[in-house]
């Protein structure tokens, strides 16, 4: 079956350190993933993407990690910032499918 | 500003009104979506719709009816919901299904009598 899903419901960090959120997948078929942001009273919002042919990613202060051996990918955020408060979801995609699996998210608290 | 945008971003009905929520993407993309998340629960796709045709299977129950007269605008017709129906709404679109990320509206939240 087709299983994707985060490891913490939440991931308090002090202001200024790296944060790092994960999530597993369940399906080797999974040839790409995506990182969303979504902030009280918004939608989920794009943060970076990976294909199954990447290891690594990176973007503004953003990275994507993904290890498809433990079916295992991270998104580390670097000096992380208040506005970096939110719920943080993985998604998965099959086979090309228009179909995204998306995790059960991680909250994301930064201390000042 | 997303590009995707969502009315009502609030709708509060009974269960036996019928009411549409709307949605307009301003980024030229071809495929659109309709999601559901609920409190505590992964977001679900309900529908999606690529160049105005519906595509993919996914169980929804009848009194959901979506609506894409193009490939710029989708609608979500409800009709006889229930309590357990309450939910933020979301609508999204891609340029295409092949390696390309699908953007979100801010979604409406809907509250069932």
């Amino acid at each position: 079956g087709e299983n994707v899903g985060l490891h913490l419901p939440t991931l308090s960090v002090q202001e200024g350190d790296n944060s790092i959120i994960n999530c597993a997948y369940s399906n080797s078929a999974s040839d790409y993933f995506i990182w969303y942001k979504q902030e009280s009273g918004k939608g989920p919002q794009f943060i970076i993407d990976i294909r199954s042919n990447m290891d690594k990613r990176q973007g503004q202060r953003v990275t994507v990690l993904l290890n498809k051996t433990v079916k295992h990918l991270s998104l580390q955020i670097a000096a992380t910032q208040p506005g970096d408060s939110a719920v943080y979801f993985c998604a998965g995609r099959m086979d090309s499918s228009y179909k995204l699996i998306f995790g059960s998210g991680t909250r994301l608290l930064v201390r000042p | 500003e997303t590009g995707v945008t969502q009315t009502p971003r609030h709708l509060v009905m009974g269960m036996t009104n019928k009411k549409s929520l709307k949605c307009e993407q301003h980024l030229g993309h071809n495929a659109m979506y309709w999601y559901k998340q609920s409190a505590k629960k992964p977001l679900e796709l309900m529908f999606v719709y690529s160049l105005e045709e519906r595509v993919e299977n996914n169980s929804v129950p009848s009194r959901f009816s979506p609506e894409c007269p193009n490939s710029s605008h989708l609608f979500l017709h409800l009709h006889t919901l229930q309590p357990e129906d309450s939910a933020l709404y979301l609508c999204a679109s891609s340029q295409d299904r092949a390696n390309q990320p699908q953007h979100f509206g801010d979604g409406t939240r809907l509250s069932i009598l």
